[in-house]
């Protein structure tokens, strides 16, 4: 397993606005996964996109993969404040590998 | 659609006492994972089952131990307990060769007092 490095660490927006957040590993993926953290909750699954595929939509939400630079992107789009979270991403081989998170991106949407 | 329970929600124990947390994973998803995450920090993988069986370990003290039953629950027994074991206590599912990403439940608060 191997764990992604989220940037920026934390970004504070005004409701409307775009967020955008990058995540980096370092060796090949089978998968690369999303997930939202709200202050003292569980971690909710937001997206996955396989190593095949390049971008990836979910409602307000944009991924997009570049396997050559071992990089991804999360694109939120006219935010909310209810977007105000932690955000994790997840590279995976795939299987049953455990997720490894890092430090995440604390987003802050002000209304 | 049915998700992943934990069970307690909360939970209030004394040092040296010991703790049982219980996850229900979703149905038919074949493996679980343990998550510890102490205030201000990452969650930190524990433990994983596939199958009934330990698929994989991370930094699970030796005070701790789990299982998964055949009807696939899985529970983390906790002995001893330590002011520093207090934090959230995550359970996630998912299915082995599945592409949906793993669902984990809402978590049980320990505090040890």
């Amino acid at each position: 397993s191997q764990q992604g490095e989220e940037d920026p660490q934390a970004l504070s927006i005004q409701e409307g606005e775009n967020a955008t957040m990058n995540c980096s590993y370092k060796t090949s993926i089978n998968n690369l996964q999303w997930y939202r953290q709200n202050s003292g909750r569980g971690l909710v699954h937001l997206i996955l996109i396989r190593s095949n595929e390049r971008e990836k939509h979910s409602g307000r939400l944009r991924v997009t993969l570049d396997t050559s630079k071992k990089s991804s992107s999360l694109l939120i789009t006219a935010s909310r404040a209810a977007d105000t979270a932690s955000y994790f991403c997840a590279p995976t081989q795939g299987g049953s590998e455990k997720l490894v998170f890092g430090k995440g991106m604390k987003l802050t949407v002000n209304p | 659609a049915a998700g992943v329970i934990q069970s307690p929600r909360h939970l209030i124990k004394e040092k040296r006492e010991t703790a049982t947390l219980k996850c229900y994973p979703i149905p038919r998803h074949d493996t679980v994972y343990w998550y510890q995450q102490g205030p201000g920090q990452d969650p930190q993988f524990l433990i994983s089952f596939y199958e009934k069986m330990q698929s994989d370990k991370g930094s699970i003290p030796d005070r701790f131990s789990a299982q998964q039953f055949s009807d696939y629950h899985s529970e983390l027994n906790m002995s001893s307990l330590e002011l520093g074991d207090s934090a959230l206590y995550f359970c996630a599912s998912s299915l082995r060769f599945g592409t949906y990403g793993y669902t984990f439940g809402s978590g049980t608060r320990l505090t040890v007092v």
